[in-house]
């Protein structure tokens, strides 16, 4: 299975503020995803990171709100914008391992608060 | 279209009993069905998962579940709950060849010494 790593683990930030979240695998995958998991609620996804083009963003989630790099096959950020309380959520980065498992895998996730 | 529906968002069994968490799916073709866990202000582990071929599937730390087509169900099972399976459990679904995971809205696991 893949091993993925993101950075920070946690951040407490203020309303109004950016935050970037960084995301690395162990290997070569193809498309990256980022989920958000609000309190006590299940996994959402807000946008499929593809290498060398622009992220595919799902209803209801904006690029000038999430934008997303993807500069490499191993690599790829996540940005909350003008973050708001609203916005405190745990942000999970996942690749699909489509060649051995056809299997998706999680990192550990991005813990935010927003006062 | 995919969907999944887990019964219960809580569950609580005794330490040593049975353990059954429910997955029921809709999809409008043969879907792939996992289950994955998350440990508290952890990421998702994946505990087991169905592709093809035989519909009991076994995973980690003693979990099993099974495909029932006729059912459209996937409910995940262990026989005996241990104080560490508390846990929060997501069933989800993908379609063969698509990379789009649904999840389920979870159910969290209480083991009662």
């Amino acid at each position: 299975s893949a091993v993925i790593s993101q950075k920070p683990s946690r951040d407490i930030c203020q309303r109004g503020t950016s935050l970037t979240i960084q995301c690395q695998v162990d290997s070569q995958v193809t498309m990256m995803f980022w989920y958000r998991q609000q309190p006590g609620q299940s996994l959402t996804l807000i946008a499929t990171a593809n290498q060398g083009s622009e992220a595919t963003y799902e209803s209801g989630f904006v690029i000038d709100k999430f934008p997303i790099s993807r500069p490499n096959l191993t690599f790829s950020t996540l940005t909350v914008s003008n973050m708001s309380p609203e916005d405190s959520s745990i942000y999970l980065c996942s690749v699909h391992d489509r060649g051995r498992t056809d299997t998706q895998y999680f990192g550990p996730g991005t813990r935010l608060t927003v006062l | 279209a995919q969907s999944v529906t887990q019964l219960g968002s809580h569950v609580s069994v005794s330490e040593g009993a049975l353990v059954l968490l429910r997955c029921n799916y809709s999809s409008s073709v043969p879907p792939y069905l996992f289950w994955y866990v998350q440990y508290p202000n952890q990421g998702l582990q994946l505990l087991l998962k169905y592709t093809t071929g035989a519909t009991l599937v076994k995973g980690i730390n003693g979990f099993e579940a099974e495909f029932k087509k006729s059912e459209t169900s996937f409910h995940l099972t262990k026989p005996s709950a241990h104080m560490s399976d508390a846990a929060e459990y997501f069933c989800a679904v993908m379609r063969e060849g698509y990379q789009k995971v649904t999840f389920g809205t979870g159910t969290k696991l209480q083991v009662i010494p």
